[in-house]
């Protein structure tokens, strides 16, 4: 019954490579969140995603491509990997117009 | 500058004793602040949260925010072995209808009680 679920827990790949990570939240909430937290722990937003609809895209390499097909769910494919994609990503959701977010497991990608 | 910032530690606090964690901000927008704790390869989990000025109180711990300052902390009364962990900081702008509230983090400080 986990609220917020990504999958992978761990990734591990090779330069040039391109990956996928899928989260999915059963809370009923309308906005949802792919962050990247760095080895010093700092949580950086990349993107979020409004009842389907992109709301954020902080910058974020081309090669980061979110899709929602519903307000359940939130996909990130990279592509092209590099070694400084290396980091945890972690999904977040939370109800528009309350504030509390709720966080995934995360998924720890290694770059090799 | 960062848009949250935090004292970025180690902390190291004996048992017991009070630990004090700061952060301040500078959106003045900012409308609702969050104390998260996240645990070595957890994910962060929210322990308070705090929207008007002034201190809000649960169990062992406060959360003081002043809008005037942009400053946001949490204390942690008798501090045990089971709070080490990193505490971020987070703010939001008004929350509005449209879901575009961007929730930022701070740096996070990592805590160390000391037994």
């Amino acid at each position: 019954d986990t609220a917020v679920s990504q999958t992978p827990k761990y990734l591990v790949t090779q330069m040039g490579n391109d990956k996928s990570i899928k989260c999915e939240q059963n809370l009923g909430h309308d906005t949802m969140y792919w962050y990247k937290q760095d080895s010093k722990k700092f949580l950086k937003i990349m993107f979020s995603y409004n009842n389907k609809e992109l709301i954020i895209n902080e910058t974020v390499p081309n090669r980061f491509s979110p899709k929602s097909p519903d307000k359940a769910h939130l996909n990130l494919h990279i592509n092209s990997l590099e070694l400084g994609d290396s980091a945890v990503y972690f999904c977040a959701s939370r109800r528009q117009g309350f504030s509390e977010a709720f966080f995934g497991q995360g998924t720890r990608l290694t770059v090799v | 500058q960062k848009e949250v910032e935090q004292n970025s530690g180690p902390l190291s606090v004996p048992e017991g004793a009070i630990a004090s964690l700061n952060c301040t901000y500078s959106d003045r927008g900012s409308q609702s602040f969050f104390w998260y704790r996240q645990y070595s390869g957890k994910s962060p989990e929210l322990i308070m949260s705090i929207y008007s000025n002034g201190d809000k109180e649960d169990g062992r711990f406060t959360a003081q925010l002043n809008k005037a300052s942009q400053y946001v902390s949490l204390l942690i009364r008798d501090s045990q072995p089971s709070d080490s962990a990193t505490y971020l900081c987070a703010a939001l702008p008004l929350i509005s209808n449209f879901g575009n509230e961007k929730l930022t983090f701070g740096t996070g400080t990592r805590l160390t009680i000391i037994p």
